[in-house]
């Protein structure tokens, strides 16, 4: 079973400066799916970011974008620029080849001004 | 930006009774999940359903919960006798390919 590891149970950074989210992941499969969601006091799931495991290219989303090391199995995401918005919880979540996403624990990233 | 939608936002319900959680996935969609957070916890999965049947299901997932697509919109969740510890945030997904869409959850407190 795949396991996905988020070891900073919460964080803080201040307003316009960069913070990096980190993740980690057990899998034996060689083609996967890796996302980070975004969850604000409201409660929603808000894809930020995706990464397919056979792209070499990391993915950027406007001031989001992942740091992917297959070999390491390691997926972090850094926020730039960041906003008071941006406070909430974040998932780093993997898809292998079954149905299900499988979640991290979560880090709770708080900015302040 | 097309939506899924969850009903309702919130649900009380008292232990041992029936809810019925709905769910109207995107309409192209094809491929439709329920997921479940216990507040504080991670999100966990419960099923996922594709063309009219369940394609995985999770331990979480026992013989009191099961999942139907009564017509060609609505997706709904059913815990038949519901228990204390099934107090929780449960989140309709549904995807076309590898982009999960998730609704807003339903808050299911059960006193």
């Amino acid at each position: 079973a795949q396991t996905v590891t988020q070891s900073q149970p919460e964080m803080s950074v201040q307003e316009a400066e960069t913070v990096t989210l980190s993740c980690t992941y057990d899998t034996s499969e060689s083609n996967y799916y890796l996302f980070w969601y975004k969850q604000p006091p409201s409660r929603q799931m808000i894809l930020v970011i995706r990464q397919e495991a056979y792209k070499q290219q990391n993915a950027t989303e406007n001031r989001f974008s992942v740091n992917f090391q297959k070999a390491a199995k390691s997926f972090s995401l850094k926020i730039s620029d960041s906003q008071l918005g941006d406070t909430a919880m974040y998932f780093c979540a993997f898809r292998g080849s079954g149905y299900a996403l499988n979640f991290g624990k979560g880090t709770s990233l708080l900015v302040t001004p | 930006e097309p939506e899924v939608t969850q009903t309702p936002s919130h649900q009380v319900t008292q232990m041992g009774q029936e809810v019925i959680l709905r769910c109207v996935p995107i309409s192209n969609h094809l491929y439709f999940y329920w997921y479940r957070q216990i507040l504080g916890q991670k999100v966990e999965f419960l099923v996922s359903f594709y063309n009219n049947e369940i394609s995985e299901k999770s331990e979480i997932f026992d013989d009191q919960f099961s999942v139907e697509r009564p017509d060609g919109s609505n997706f709904t969740l059913k815990i038949r006798s519901t228990k204390l510890e099934d107090s929780a945030m449960y989140f309709c997904a549904s995807t076309a390919n590898y982009g999960y869409t998730f609704g807003s959850g339903t808050r299911l407190t059960v006193v």
